[in-house]
């Protein structure tokens, strides 16, 4: 079975950083592209950064030289380090699996609360 | 960069009724880069649909998708009780490469 649980959300105040960690079960993260996806309180959808099978990396504009994402392949685990975190930056922070093609999100973590404040 | 725009913003039914979710793209998109994500409150969203109208894996029959262009429409033929939860429409390939709709709540009337 295909599992995705999130860790390392937390209350952090402004410019503050934090680590956020996927560990995968039932796949292997490595043959997988991963990403993360966050929702803030009461809004919809926003894409956040990806990792590709092959290794490349990318991110939205809104963190880009802000968020790091990162793979762990003996753990099968993913991450995203948050540094220089802000107000809008507050959400739930979902880890979710692309498809073969990657166009899509086929299994999604229950996710992780991440609030920037002071 | 495309825009999906989800209308109606919230849908009042009642079980056993149709429901019908509009999403339209700011610019003709391809099918096979539309997908519809069911969310539930308290809940991670699950792929319903993807390609535009193929069913993910476990989806009940009465989800459908339709559409092309600018232009896609998410159905649910009978509502069940476990069906009212807000709808996403989500297109790859544009800037930034995933971007979703605003989300439409399906309520019990």
């Amino acid at each position: 079975e295909v599992q995705l649980v999130e860790s390392g959300g937390g209350l952090v105040q402004p410019g503050g950083s934090l680590r956020l960690s996927c560990a995968a079960s039932g796949f292997t993260v490595s043959v997988y592209y991963m990403s993360w996806v966050r929702q803030a309180p009461g809004k919809g959808l926003e894409w956040v950064s990806g990792f590709y099978s092959g290794g490349n990396t990318n991110y939205a504009d809104s963190v880009k030289g802000r968020l790091t994402i990162s793979r762990d392949n003996s753990k099968n685990t993913l991450y995203l380090q948050m540094n220089s975190l802000r107000a809008e930056d507050t959400a739930v922070y979902y880890c979710a699996r692309g498809t073969s093609s990657y166009y899509y999100f086929d299994s999604w973590g229950q996710g992780t609360l991440v609030t920037v404040s002071s | 960069e495309i825009v999906l725009t989800q209308s109606p913003g919230t849908l009042s039914l009642s079980p056993g009724a149709r429901a019908t979710l509009s999403c339209r793209a700011s610019q003709s998109v391809s099918s096979i880069y539309l997908a519809w994500y069911q969310q539930k409150p308290g809940q991670a969203p699950r792929l319903l649909i993807y390609g535009a109208s193929s069913r993910a894996t476990g989806i009940p029959d009465r989800f459908s998708g339709s559409g092309s262009g600018t232009d896609f429409t998410l159905t649910i033929s009978r509502l069940e009780p476990e069906d009212f939860a807000v709808y996403y429409c989500q297109h790859y390939g544009s800037s930034p490469l995933w971007t979703f709709g605003q989300g439409t709540k399906v309520e019990i009337k």
